[in-house]
């Protein structure tokens, strides 16, 4: 059963610091991993997404990292703003039998950057 | 806005009865997936439809169910209302179930169970 941690559950730091969030997965067999914002109440916004084979993907001052061998996932936001202020989840999607299963979440990291 | 719609957006039920949520895919995609998300939880997944075919099943009991219709749209249906049930439900389309493809969430509708 795939299980997906994100450490840490709670960050709060000052506008403008670089940070990491990170998230691990117990299975390596995945399809692709993603990352997603949610604002409070709100749906979710795709951010990221890594396929299986990629090592990294970037999206203005985001930038994701894949280690599928170690079963890692790093987050990266440069610059952050008080509008990155939000729930940040990661997802993974595991390959089963001849196709994808659903995706599998983490509980999340609830980041507050302090103006 | 990723042009997936969920209604209604609040629902207020008792325990007992039965529920029907509803989901617009964005235009084009022919795969739909429901993720149940508790407060403070990730989402967790139900099920997910493909080309008017469940293909996937979560951990959930089955008086959770779906239909997926030919124009993608698709309702998750839940019998027998337990307290447990209330939560955010979200709905995800994407083109297709390959692995570039990036899940598109709608807003979600609250449930809550009395």
């Amino acid at each position: 059963k795939q299980e997906v941690t994100q450490i840490p559950a709670a960050l709060s730091v000052p506008e403008g610091e670089n940070l990491v969030l990170n998230c691990s997965f117990t299975d390596s067999a995945i399809y692709n991993l993603q990352w997603f914002r949610q604002d409070p109440g709100k749906g979710l916004t795709s951010l990221l997404l890594i396929q299986s084979s990629q090592r990294e993907q970037t999206s203005g001052r985001l930038n994701a990292s894949l280690d599928k061998s170690s079963g890692r996932s790093t987050l990266y936001i440069a610059a952050s703003q008080p509008g990155d202020s939000a729930t940040y989840l990661c997802a993974v999607r595991r390959i089963l039998g001849g196709g994808a299963d659903g995706l599998t979440f983490g509980k999340g990291t609830h980041l507050i950057i302090q103006p | 806005e990723t042009g997936v719609t969920q209604s209604p957006t609040h629902l207020i039920k008792t325990r007992g009865q039965q529920v029907t949520l509803r989901c617009s895919s964005q235009s084009g995609h022919n795969t739909v997936s429901w993720y149940q998300q508790a407060l403070g939880q990730g989402p967790q997944f139900i099920f997910q439809y493909y080309r008017e075919e469940e293909n996937g099943r979560g951990n959930f009991p089955p008086r959770f169910s779906g239909l997926q219709f030919p124009n993608y749209s698709s309702e998750l249906n839940v019998n027998a209302l337990e307290l447990d049930d209330s939560a955010l439900y979200l709905c995800a389309s994407s083109l297709r179930l390959g692995e570039a493809d990036t899940q598109y969430f709608g807003p979600g509708t609250r449930l809550t169970v009395l």
